[in-house]
Formats: C-alpha cells, structure tokens, sequence
C-alpha cells in the first residue's frame, strides 16, 4: 500500500460544477499536508496548506480528517483554468521528508 | 534568483555517460530536496539537504545517484553511467527550515526540472 494514495482520475466535469478529491495517508504520525497544483509539464506548486480546521482560499476548500487519515480538496464553480493534476502532500511525521501522491488529474470542460 | 533555478532545462546524453545537474535553490532557503519523476508518474523522493546536517539520501535509487550541496546554496545532483531508465524529469525544490508544525517554511517551492533523456 502506497503511503499516500489518490485516485488518478481522471475527473471530467463541466463548468461551473463542484469537484472534490479525497487523499488517504497510511501514517499516523504524518504533519503538515499540502494540496500542490501540476499542469502539463510544468513544476508543481503550491495551491494550498492544509490546517486541521479546515481552511479555504477562495472556491477551493481543503480539510483534514486526521482520526480518518484522510485530506479533501473541493473546489467550487470549477473554470476550465483548473484543468491540471492535484497532488497531494503528507510530510513524514518525525522527518522532513515530504511524500507526494501520485495526483488526481480534473479535466473542466466548455 | 527570485524563485529555484535548474540547468539545464534539457539534457540528452548516451547510456554509459554521467550527467550533472544544477539547482540554486531560493535566497536564505535552507533545505533543498531533489525529487524524479517520471513519465506519468508521481514524485519519487530521492535526497534532502538542511543546513549543516548530514542530507537523508535514502530515496537514492541506486549508487550511481548521489548529490552534493556547499552549505546553503547550490546542490548538483550527479548520475553515473547513466542508464535509459534514468530517463525523467528531475525536480528541484527548497523551503526555509521546516519545523515540526505547519507554516510557510514548510512550503516547498520547485524548479522548472531538468528534462533528462538517455538514448
């Protein structure tokens, strides 16, 4: 079992609609969680931290299901801008190694 | 540099040769971390440098990987005899000194990658 897992995808949504991904994690221990955005060759980077209380930034919405292990990213009024892969990131609870899920890729269309 | 700056952007090389590529990593970010990833992949961890202490290299696939960094500033990751498998995009990324919680130095910012094709 991978140590972060995401369904790959993909998710092909119209415009306008409401997406969310789950990301599970297998250790108990992980901190810090992190939602990074990756379009087509292109570097990774930062869409949003995850807090325990769950934050949002905008029409994305991150929370963090820590008795559950799991992370969500929802994202709201989908544009076809937010076509990409999301990652999802656990950082190795007693290290500063940071595990990267494989991504769930959302397609937005017209 | 404003952000991580990688070169080359591009490299083609022969199987059997070595290759080097170069990160510098943002102003005054202590750690730097190079990752691989391949075609359709994820991000594969391959070694951490933060500050003084002794780097974690233990994602480093084999002994022909290995990468070094002069104090906080540029890293070079070397890779000998290079083999078509190595064949991937390597990614370079730094963040100030990640501590134990959450916080902006634990966000890490990434370079532009190193394309690697080994014919």
């Amino acid at each position: 079992r991978k140590e972060v897992e995401q369904d790959p995808g993909p998710f092909n949504v119209p415009e306008g609609a409401t997406v969310a991904f789950n990301c599970t994690y297998s250790n108990s221990a992980s901190q810090s969680f992190f939602w990074y955005r990756q379009d087509c060759r292109k570097e990774p980077k930062l869409l949003m931290s995850v807090y325990s209380s769950g934050n949002e930034d905008g029409r994305f919405t991150a929370q963090l299901n820590r008795a559950s292990q799991y992370i969500s990213l929802l994202i709201r009024d989908s544009k076809l801008s937010d076509s990409a892969t999301y990652l999802c990131v656990v950082r190795r609870g007693g290290t500063y190694k940071y595990i990267f899920g494989t991504g769930t890729r959302l397609k937005v269309l017209a | 540099g404003a952000g991580v700056s990688q070169s080359p952007s591009n490299k083609v090389t022969e199987k059997g040769k070595d290759v080097e590529l170069r990160c510098d990593p943002i102003s005054g970010h202590t750690a730097l971390y190079w990752y691989r990833q391949r075609l359709g992949q994820g991000l594969e961890f391959l070694i951490y440098f933060q500050g003084n202490s002794a780097p974690d290299k233990s994602g480093l696939p084999s002994d022909r990987f290995s990468a070094e960094r002069t104090g906080e500033s540029v890293s070079t990751l070397t890779i000998q005899r290079t083999q078509q498998e190595d064949s991937a995009v390597y990614l370079c990324a730094s963040s100030g000194s990640p501590g134990t919680g959450g916080g902006a130095k634990n966000i890490q910012y990434f370079g532009a990658g190193t394309r690697l094709s080994v014919l």
